[in-house]
């Protein structure tokens, strides 16, 4: 099946600092991919759809100049937490959807990246 | 507007005996339903998936859920519950009819005890 990687897995940083968070679909092409939002015991909220060769679609609610998101190869999205703050730390999950094949529309879900922020 | 209620927050039940986890949904369309389950700082796990075929959907792990029309519901069972199976379960449905966008249930929390 479709395999979805994320790097690093666990960051610990300082206050202030940015993150970068890798999204990678290991065996297939996306065009789309899909960045969550996971608080403690809460179910995944969708913070923005991340599409190959042009911007990104913010959920409302969530800043677009504080998670940058690049999409830049069919392959590779990037999540990065600008100047972040403790209140930024949480699970973010990516998601890659599949665009050919039996597995059409089907999304397939990275492993989850937990930030914490001191 | 799309949207999907997992009435339970958490159930308990023995290993060995039935698994009932509820889900409704609300769509002005023919949804697209999921379950997937996520095991403790672990990513998600796609359980099975409803896309207009055969009303009673059978997935991994013994896990089978039947797509009710009329009474909007999306329930997911297993005849008999193992101890693995403790985990999270999100029901999900996509939010338009291209199915590019999901919403997620709150999620149940199954705990399966000895």
């Amino acid at each position: 099946g479709a395999v979805v990687s994320q790097h690093p897995s666990w960051v610990i940083c300082k206050s202030g600092t940015s993150v970068k968070i890798e999204c990678r679909s290991l065996d297939f092409q996306a065009t789309t991919m899909f960045w969550y939002r996971q608080f403690p015991k809460q179910s995944l909220m969708l913070m923005a759809t991340s599409n190959e060769g042009s911007k990104a679609t913010y959920e409302q609610g969530v800043e677009k100049d504080k998670f940058l998101i690049n999409h830049a190869s069919l392959t590779l999205s990037t999540l990065t937490v600008t100047s972040a703050h403790p209140e930024d730390s949480s699970f973010y999950i990516c998601s890659a959807r599949v665009v050919s094949g039996s597995a059409y529309n089907e999304q397939f879900f990275g492993p989850g990246t937990r930030l914490t922020v001191l | 507007a799309q949207s999907v209620t997992q009435l339970d927050s958490h159930v308990s039940v023995s290993e060995g005996t039935p698994v009932l986890l509820r889900c409704n949904y609300s769509s002005s369309y023919s949804p697209s339903l999921f379950w997937y389950v996520q095991h403790p700082n672990k990513g998600l796990q796609l359980l099975l998936k409803y896309t207009s075929a055969a009303t009673l959907v059978k997935g991994i792990n013994g896990f089978e859920a039947e797509f009710k029309k009329s009474e909007t519901s999306f329930h997911l069972t297993k005849p008999s519950a193992h101890m693995s199976d403790a985990a999270e379960y999100f029901c999900v449905v996509t939010i338009n009819q291209a199915g590019t966008a999901l919403i997620f249930g709150k999620g149940t929390t199954l705990s399966v005890s000895s």
